[in-house]
């Protein structure tokens, strides 16, 4: 099983909402990650996850909050979004954080 | 800046022959060199990868070659299917101060288009 599933497909929300993003892999990997892709632009790391612990936070807005609650889940808390935050969000994964990353289909958020 | 630069937006091969796709990075200190095929409103697909230890490594139809003191790695495919058409982009990790911690640093990618 190389799969990395992420709910929503697709999220449209207003600027007050509070909305959560989910990931899910079950290959035993313990290195996790949240990358923001905005259209015809390469994808940009937001946040890495080792083991469980925030290891990597690219100056994101708090507005982003991310929680890795055990191995195999990864969520992405939004609060008070802005318009320009509609992008395609990917989560990816790895074995540990020197192998090769396995991508999900992303979640293509909206932000009204 | 741009630390990974992918200069050709597009390519267009006919089915059959070799599709290469070239990579140019700035930062030394990356060591491990990826690639990856995008579909449409699908996540990046892994392909194949490059320790900067070694110079080639080859994979089926895929190889991937890596220059380090040109920091240049290119993407050979052969031969070319209709399916390959789709979007790839080259990435690089361990350019920070996390070391192999790092996520990865993409190019912007490279439309790859294969004509019957």
């Amino acid at each position: 099983d190389t799969e990395v599933t992420q709910t929503p497909k697709h999220l449209v929300m207003g600027m007050t909402n509070k909305k959560s993003l989910k990931c899910e892999q079950h290959m035993g990997h313990r290195a996790m990650y949240w990358y923001k892709q905005k259209a015809k632009k390469p994808p940009e790391l937001m946040f890495v996850y080792s083991y469980e612990k925030l290891s990597i936070n690219e100056s994101v807005p708090s507005r982003f909050s991310p929680e890795c609650p055990n191995s195999s889940l990864l969520n992405l808390h939004l609060h008070a979004l802005q318009p320009e935050d509609s992008a395609l969000y990917l989560c990816a994964s790895s074995l540990t954080s020197n192998y090769e990353q396995y991508f999900g289909p992303g979640t293509r958020l909206t932000v009204t | 800046d741009q630390q990974v630069k992918q200069n050709s937006p597009s390519l267009s091969v006919q089915e059959g022959r070799i599709s290469i796709l070239n990579c140019d990075y700035t930062n030394s200190m990356f060591d491990y060199f990826l690639w990856y095929k995008k579909y449409p409103a699908e996540g990046p697909t892994f392909l194949i990868s490059i320790s900067s230890i070694k110079d080639k490594n080859e994979d089926g139809r895929f190889t991937v070659f890596l220059n380090k003191s040109a920091k240049h790695l290119s993407l050979h495919i052969v031969p070319s299917q209709p399916g390959d058409s789709a979007v790839y982009f080259c990435a690089a990790r361990g350019g920070g101060p996390g070391g192999g911690a790092d996520g990865l640093t993409f190019g912007k990618g490279t439309h790859l288009i294969i004509q019957p």
